[in-house]
């Protein structure tokens, strides 16, 4: 079942340092979308990406935070000089269309200590 | 800012018992969706109405979408211990949203045996 994956599923870092949360979308899914899951609140969209192409990053930080879907390899949500603020659940979602995502993938947890 | 506002937030029942999940808006929505999350799982995607009055049946579970487009509500018949979980509603705006879905807090469910 080669549904949306995501790396790592835990991922503990540093005040200060960098994160890199990886999605590799359904195959042959060429739509992209990053959620983020923040303690007691719901899934807040954060930007949605088509192959090499950025469309709408309207609820991403404008600082820290980029994300890229390359044309070969998976989508990348980067955060540098992470904060403790930062520690969230982050969702990848896929779909083969400009339409809703069909596929969320198990989410990467940030720690932020 | 279109807000999607779950009720309740956490319901505890027996085995056996109906229980309903609302989710209200004053914003229109062209398609809205419900989700249900395990701990440490992305959301799994149960149902898309997108018709205002619309019905659907997942087996023991029965959806509705407001007639004007701005609520919804998940019907659970007879539940079981198995339906314990995140139930997640999302709405999708009409236009250029292209899956910039906006989530409900959701509603925690505990099915006691």
């Amino acid at each position: 079942n080669a549904g949306v994956m995501q790396n790592p599923r835990h991922l503990v870092r540093r005040r200060g340092q960098e994160a890199r949360l990886r999605c590799s979308p359904v195959k042959g899914h060429s739509h992209v979308y990053w959620y983020r899951q923040l303690p007691e609140e719901g899934l807040k969209f954060m930007v949605y990406l088509q192959k090499e192409n950025i469309i709408d990053e309207s609820g991403m930080p404008k600082e820290r935070f980029s994300a890229e879907f390359p044309k070969e390899g998976p989508s990348i949500l980067r955060i540098q000089q992470v904060v403790r603020g930062d520690s969230a659940a982050y969702f990848c979602a896929s779909s083969p269309t400009s339409d809703r995502p069909s596929f969320f993938g198990p989410g990467t947890r940030l720690t932020v200590l | 800012t279109q807000l999607l506002e779950q009720s309740p937030q956490f319901l505890s029942i027996q085995e056996g018992e109906n229980l309903t999940v609302y989710c209200n808006s004053s914003s229109v929505f062209s398609s809205l969706q419900w989700y249900r999350q395990e701990p440490g799982e992305g959301p799994v995607l149960l149902v898309t109405v997108v018709t205002g009055g619309e019905v659907k049946k997942l087996k023991r579970l029965t959806f509705q979408f407001g007639d004007a487009r701005k609520d919804s509500s998940l019907h659970i018949t007879a539940a079981q211990p198995g339906d314990t979980g995140l139930y997640l509603c999302a709405g999708e705006a009409g236009g250029t949203s292209y899956g910039k879905l906006t989530f409900g807090q959701g509603t925690i469910l505990t099915v006691h045996p």
